[in-house]
């Protein structure tokens, strides 16, 4: 069916706020992950989540961020008491994947989060 | 940790010109896939290699992984302005990882 889909496709907040951003992933899939991506630069690497399995979380900066993923489908980004460091492009992505060796990655198309 | 660096992070072409990206790894690789980003888009898959020296193709597009599995290239033959965007490499963050280590890419950007 569809891709991967985001919510909102922009946030703007202020700074102090907390932000949740929303991601579907492709029916089916098992693994989702989530990237942050600040202008112009690579894909930074949050959290991924598999099946039931607990969430890899080493890539989250800071106990600001955390996630969820209810169902084993849509999962939630929060990220509370916002810094404007904070502003950049967060994309989610899914796979069908079970094995690390043939996992590609559909993106969504991102949301884009501005801090003031 | 395990580093992935591509070269070069620009380049400017003219249309019709080839272009090549290359990526290394600081570790071995099981696999790497190849991703490119349009401007104001989002990365979409493009290729994945897993055997040692393989070479694929896509129309214009040359893929090559490295015989050691830590180096690979993308060439593109007679570059055209649908080319444009952000090529990423990338490789698993460690062995049996389902994470991706990403290149910071190569912008490519042609001139018509």
């Amino acid at each position: 069916g569809a891709g991967v889909s985001q919510s909102p496709s922009n946030k703007v907040t202020e700074k102090g706020k907390d932000v949740e951003l929303r991601c579907d992933p492709i029916s089916g899939h098992t693994a989702l992950y989530w990237y942050r991506q600040s202008l112009g630069q690579g894909l930074e690497f949050l959290i991924y989540f598999q099946g039931n399995s607990a969430p890899d979380k080493s890539g989250l900066p800071s106990d600001r961020f955390s996630a969820e993923r209810t169902g084993g489908s849509v999962s939630t980004l929060t990220i509370q008491r916002t810094q404007q460091e904070d502003s950049a492009v967060y994309l989610c992505a899914s796979s069908s994947s079970a094995s690390p060796t043939y996992n590609e990655q559909f993106f969504g198309p991102g949301t884009r989060l501005t801090v003031l | 940790g395990q580093q992935v660096m591509q070269i070069p992070q620009y380049q400017h072409v003219q249309e019709g010109e080839d272009f090549t990206t290359y990526c290394n790894s600081s570790t071995t690789l099981s696999n790497i896939q190849w991703y490119k980003q349009r401007p104001g888009g989002h990365p979409v898959f493009l290729i994945q290699l897993v055997k040692s020296g393989e070479v694929k193709k896509q129309k214009r597009l040359t893929f090559q992984f490295g015989e050691a599995k830590k180096n690979s290239s993308l060439h593109i033959t007679a570059t055209q302005t649908t080319d444009v965007g952000t090529y990423f490499c990338a490789g698993p963050a460690g062995a049996g990882s389902y994470q991706l280590t990403f290149g910071k890419g190569t912008k490519l950007s042609v001139i018509p």
